[in-house]
């Protein structure tokens, strides 16, 4: 069975713009969470989606957001890009809430 | 919301020794506790987990232990190899919270595990 894929898996960018970065979860997976992870805060939740559904939200601003469509792909939005924003962008799927997450190869965001 | 504290941040040890690394949480909620691996430039790899309505669960050389009365986890890995060599990531989350959905990972900042030849 393949696992999580994202693409791009390396996007420069410069303040201001925005950007979408794109996961597929395992075939009959239907959870998708995102993670930030930077070395100063290392791996942060962002938030999780199920059958459409935004269930779960961690603590970033309103600039993140996300989605999540039928076939359970999901895509992440991120507005107003800042430099801060620079990191590795981290999504996981699962096969149901509450199962063991499996990461994908991650999205390195290059804000300059 | 939960807090995940994580020790060592290094921690270096001779091939063949044992290594342990500990975590505590904060949120008595928190019901889940997974452990990952990241090799540089790789992915998190789930390597173990244990839900607490057990104390403790082994796989081969890897082990992790949780005292939900004092709040924290470990993870032990005996007769370490090269391979071992990695940083690893405790988390915790709650599965289901009171809204009847799962939180997010709340994840420990890591320990870079350095296996000694």
């Amino acid at each position: 069975k393949a696992g999580v894929t994202q693409t791009p898996r390396y996007l420069i960018k410069t303040r201001g713009q925005q950007v979408t970065l794109s996961c597929s979860p395992i075939s009959g997976h239907r959870s998708v969470s995102w993670y930030q992870q930077t070395p100063g805060q290392g791996l942060q939740f962002l938030f999780e989606y199920f059958s459409e559904t935004q269930r779960n939200k961690g603590n970033f601003p309103g600039r993140f957001s996300g989605r999540q469509f039928s076939n359970s792909r999901s895509e992440m939005n991120v507005s107003t890009l800042e430099l801060g924003d620079s990191a590795l962008y981290l999504c996981a799927s699962s096969l149901y809430m509450g199962n063991e997450q499996f990461f994908g190869p991650g999205t390195r965001l290059t804000v300059l | 919301g939960e807090n995940v504290e994580q020790h060592p941040s290094t921690l270096s040890v001779q091939e063949g020794d044992s290594a342990v690394i500990k975590c505590t949480y904060s949120d008595s909620a928190s019901n889940y506790f997974p452990w990952y691996k990241q090799e540089l430039g790789k992915r998190p790899q789930l390597i173990i987990d244990i839900r607490s309505n057990v104390g403790e669960k082994k796989d081969q050389r890897i082990a992790v232990t949780l005292n939900k009365t004092a709040k924290h986890f470990s993870l032990h890995i005996t007769e370490t190899q090269p391979e071992d060599s990695a940083v690893y990531f405790c988390a915790a989350s709650s599965h289901w919270n009171s809204g009847g959905g799962a939180d997010g990972l709340t994840f420990g900042k890591g320990t870079h595990l350095i296996i000694q030849p």
